[in-house]
């Protein structure tokens, strides 16, 4: 299976920061990259696919960008209520793998 | 609305099984392939299983093969998951998930249940 490992784990960050997530994959997976978003309680929620492409609703804050193994889910301006858990996704193969998960905390 | 509600959680004991269900409304179920995807408490996202929009092909996490069966009704618009000899570390919350694109496999997940937990303990 596609091992998906996200960096960092965890961090803090400060309302109105720009924040940078990576997603690495263990071999090559073209643009099928998935982020999501979760918030403690509930299911996560779609925020980018195709590596860049922005889900219908999500704010413009929020973009993604890479291709092959290497890519970036950003947060231009961190607003209150982004303090969440994000997943990266792979569906390149019939063996869909999430990361890890990065947990924003609030500093 | 677009809308997925899952049921049939519970308490089983080890060995024991368990059916959830997923029930779709607000989109044409019949055209749209479904995952579960489970999370142990405090744990990360695992993927499950998946079925084609008409069930011509499933697909199973190494860690349920032989053990689990998704399957669906589409004159019923639900989604179902048979669990057998259940285990302790099949403990999670289990989620149910639409195909972003018509008829498609290989897609993001854009729609989301709420979830349904299920222990195994004794």
């Amino acid at each position: 299976a596609i091992r998906m490992t996200q960096s960092p784990s965890s961090f803090s960050a400060s309302t109105g920061d720009r924040v940078t997530i990576t997603c690495r994959a263990s071999q090559g997976i073209s643009s099928y990259l998935a982020w999501y978003q979760q918030k403690p309680g509930k299911a996560p929620k779609l925020l980018i696919y195709a590596a860049s492409t922005l889900q219908s609703g999500v704010p413009s804050r929020f973009s993604g960008s890479g291709s092959g193994t290497d890519f970036t889910l950003t947060i231009s301006c961190l607003q209150s209520e982004d303090f969440a858990t994000y997943y990266c996704q792979q569906y390149y193969s019939y063996s869909w793998t999430f990361g890890q998960g990065t947990k924003v905390e609030i500093k | 609305q677009v809308q997925l509600v899952e049921s049939g959680g519970g308490v089983v004991q080890p060995g024991g099984s368990l059916r959830l269900s997923c029930a779709a409304s607000g989109f044409t179920f019949s055209s749209y392939g479904m995952h579960w995807v489970r999370q142990a408490p405090g744990k990360g996202l695992e993927w499950v299983a998946f079925i084609r929009y008409d069930g011509s092909n499933k697909y199973y996490a190494d860690s349920v093969k032989g053990r689990f069966t998704i399957s669906r009704d589409n004159s019923k618009n639900t989604l179902y998951l048979q669990m057998n000899s259940l285990r302790a570390e099949d403990t999670a919350v289990y989620y149910c998930a639409k195909v972003r694109g018509t008829l498609r496999a290989r897609d993001a997940f854009d729609i989301w249940g709420q979830g349904t937990m299920v222990t195994v303990s004794s």
